[in-house]
This record gives C-alpha cells, structure tokens and sequence, in this order.
C-alpha cells in the first residue's frame, strides 16, 4: 500500500529553463491534484485531473504552467522557463474514484529552487 | 469569498497543555472541513475533520469546535506533547464539479517544550 509518490523530491533549475514534477497517485486513485506552497504559506489549489482529463486548472498560472495525467505513467505538473517566483513545494494530492470523495491524500512533496 | 483565515501564526505550549488554533470562513456553501498536520519536510496528512452538521468531533486528544452561525471552527489539543509539533493547517472544502475542492489556511506553526 504505498503512498502518494513524488519525484524528484528536491529540484534545482536555473532562470529559463523547465522543470518537470511527477506523481504517482496512490494505488486504485484516479484522481490528482496540485497544489502549490510557498514558504510560510498554506497550500494553493493548482489544477485537478482525472485520467487524460484536466478537469479544474483554475488555480493554475496562464503561462508557463501546464500538467496532464496521461492513461499511462504519472501525473506530470511541467514548468516552463522558471522564474525566482516558481521556487516553491509543489505537492500533489490523489482521492480515489467515486461520488464526494472527501479525503485526499498527499505526497511528500518536490521542492524546486530556482538560481 | 473563498479564504479561510487562520490564527495563531505560530504558538509555543508547555508539554501538557492545551494547543487551540482558530479559523474562520466566508463561503457557507463549504461542507466539509478537515484539519491537515505537516511535518517540516512532509506533505500534510489528514489529521480530523468535521462536517457542519456537528457541533463538535473528538479522536483522542484531537478535537473540533465548529460553530456554523459564527463560520468559526477551530481544533483543540488536549495534553499537548513534543511530537505534536508540526504546523497545522485548518481547511473548508466545497463538493463542486464532482470533486471537493479544497481551500487552506495559512497554517499554524505548533511548537511543544517540555
């Protein structure tokens, strides 16, 4: 029974270039979601995706953010040309399939630094 | 409409004491409202949570206070200990879309001195 997997856990990229976050959802869940915390800060809803579906990316930059969910692999939050403000923990979250699933359960968390 | 804001900031109890952290909302339409505990490192983990219908939930030494007129809740620590220390984010979710969408606090950052 593990747990919601997240790679790499540590990220260190410079000014312009991308960064690539993945999530593997707990076992059975087919639902996933971002969320964004900056340092002494709560969590920010990113983005919620079902299986090859983007279903809420409201709280998701216009620019630069994307994340898909494919039917194979992990779920995949991409950053492109970082900036000194996309330095954060980026976690993800997954819930199982199902009406008014309440619990959501989190990985560890990537922490990306941007130079 | 959608924050929920939370206080203290940070807070230093005696081993023994009692540890309570405050929230408030604006959305009545929230149904759902969970408090999450962080370990610095780790992602938040479910800690209790609470729907509006009820009062008041207790597990073990965890318990909510919710007061749906006032759109407070707020989580009490009973004999507080070292281990608790964490930072505690409180939180109101609304089942929207087919999926409770979640809104945090800023959290609480809980330190437990012997």
């Amino acid at each position: 029974n593990a747990g919601v997997m997240q790679n790499p856990r540590h990220l260190v990229r410079r000014r312009g270039q991308e960064a690539r976050l993945r999530c593997s959802p707990m076992k059975g869940h087919s639902h996933v979601y971002w969320y964004r915390q900056l340092p002494e800060e709560g969590l920010k809803f990113m983005v919620y995706l079902q299986k090859e579906n983007i279903i809420d990316e409201s709280g998701m930059p216009k620019e630069r953010f994307s994340a898909e969910f494919p039917k194979e692999g992990p779920s995949i939050l991409r950053i492109q040309q970082v900036v000194r403000g996309d330095s954060a923990a980026y976690f993800c979250a997954s819930s199982p399939p199902g009406l008014a699933t309440d619990t959501q359960y989190f990985g560890p968390g990537t922490r990306l630094t941007v130079l | 409409q959608q924050q929920v804001k939370q206080s203290p900031q940070s807070l230093i109890v005696q081993k023994g004491g009692i540890s309570i952290i405050n929230c408030a909302y604006e959305n009545t339409a929230f149904d759902y409202f969970p408090w999450y505990q962080q370990f610095p490192g780790k992602g938040p983990a479910l800690l209790i949570a609470i729907r509006p219908d009820v009062s008041e939930k207790k597990e073990g030494r965890f318990t909510i206070s919710f007061n749906k007129s006032a759109k407070q809740f707020s989580l009490h620590i009973m004999d507080s200990q070292p281990g608790d220390s964490a930072t505690y984010f409180c939180a109101a979710s609304l089942y929207s879309g087919g999926y409770q969408k979640v809104t945090f606090g800023t959290g609480t950052k809980l330190q437990v001195i012997p």
